[in-house]
C-alpha cells in the first residue's frame, strides 16, 4: 500500500535556526514527489516536484531533496513567515490522485 | 495569475440535507481532483476527473457523486448530509491526466459545517 510518513509531527524554532523535515514514502512505482505548504483553513500551496533520487530543488529558504525512500524539506534561517504546516505527498505511476503524509506543523518564533 | 475558484467558501447544511460545491480549475487545465480533509487531517482523495470523464476514484461516499462538464468545471453533489461530513473541500486542478500531467494547483477551500 502507498504510504507517507512525515516528522516530526510538529516543530518549533527560532527565528534563524534552521533544521529539516522528512518525508518517508512507499510507492509502487513513485511518479514525482511534492511539497505544499498549507495556511490554516486555506489550501494547499504549491512548492515543489522532485522525480528522481538525487534530485533537488530551491525556492528562497527551502531546499528540497528526494532520494529512493525520503525527501527532505530543509529550512535555512527561517522567519515567523515561514510558519505553516509543511504538506509532502506523492503520486504513483499511473495514477493522478496525490497520497498525502499528515504534515509538520513548523512554528518560527520572533 | 487565474487559480483555482471553489465556491461557496463557507456552507453550513442540517444533517440529511444536500450540498453542492463548485470548482472552477486554472484555465487551460483538464483535470479536476476532490479531497476532503477534516479537522488535523491530511487531504484525502476523492474522486478525479479528465477531459469530462471520471478518471479515479478515492474514497469517495456513495452519498457523494460529482461531474466535470463541457466548461471543465466540476461540482461535488452531496446527499443525506452526516455530521462526519463536516471538513474542509479542496478542489485541485492540473493539465494531463494519470501521470503526464503537471502539479496539480489548490482551491481555497469550501469549509462545509454540517449541524
Amino acid at each position: 500500500e502507498d504510504q507517507v510518513t512525515q516528522s516530526p509531527e510538529a516543530l518549533r524554532l527560532q527565528e534563524g535556526e534552521s533544521s529539516s523535515l522528512n518525508c518517508s514514502y512507499t510507492v509502487s512505482g513513485l511518479r514525482g514527489l511534492f511539497w505544499y505548504r498549507q495556511d490554516p483553513g486555506k489550501g494547499p500551496e504549491f512548492l515543489f516536484t522532485l522525480y528522481s533520487a538525487g534530485e533537488e530543488k530551491e525556492k528562497e529558504r527551502l531546499k528540497a531533496t528526494l532520494t529512493k525512500k525520503e525527501s527532505f524539506l530543509h529550512i535555512t534561517a527561517p522567519k515567523p513567515e515561514d510558519s505553516a504546516t509543511y504538506l509532502c505527498a506523492v503520486q504513483a505511476f499511473g495514477q493522478g490522485n496525490l497520497i498525502f503524509g499528515k504534515g509538520t506543523k513548523l512554528s518560527v518564533k520572533p | 495569475a487565474a487559480g483555482v475558484i471553489q465556491s461557496p467558501r463557507h456552507l453550513i447544511k442540517e444533517k440529511r440535507e444536500t450540498a453542492t460545491l463548485k470548482c472552477y480549475p486554472i484555465p487551460r487545465h483538464d483535470t479536476v481532483y476532490w479531497y476532503q480533509q477534516g479537522p488535523g487531517q491530511d487531504p484525502q482523495f476523492l474522486i478525479s476527473f479528465y477531459e469530462k470523464m471520471q478518471s479515479d476514484k478515492g474514497s469517495i461516499p456513495d452519498r457523494f457523486s460529482a461531474q466535470q462538464f463541457s466548461d471543465y468545471h466540476s461540482e461535488l453533489n452531496m446527499s443525506s448530509l452526516e455530521l462526519g461530513d463536516s471538513a474542509l473541500y479542496f478542489c485541485a486542478s492540473s493539465l494531463g491526466d494519470r501521470g503526464m500531467n503537471t502539479e496539480a494547483f489548490f482551491g481555497q477551500g469550501t469549509r462545509l459545517t454540517v449541524v
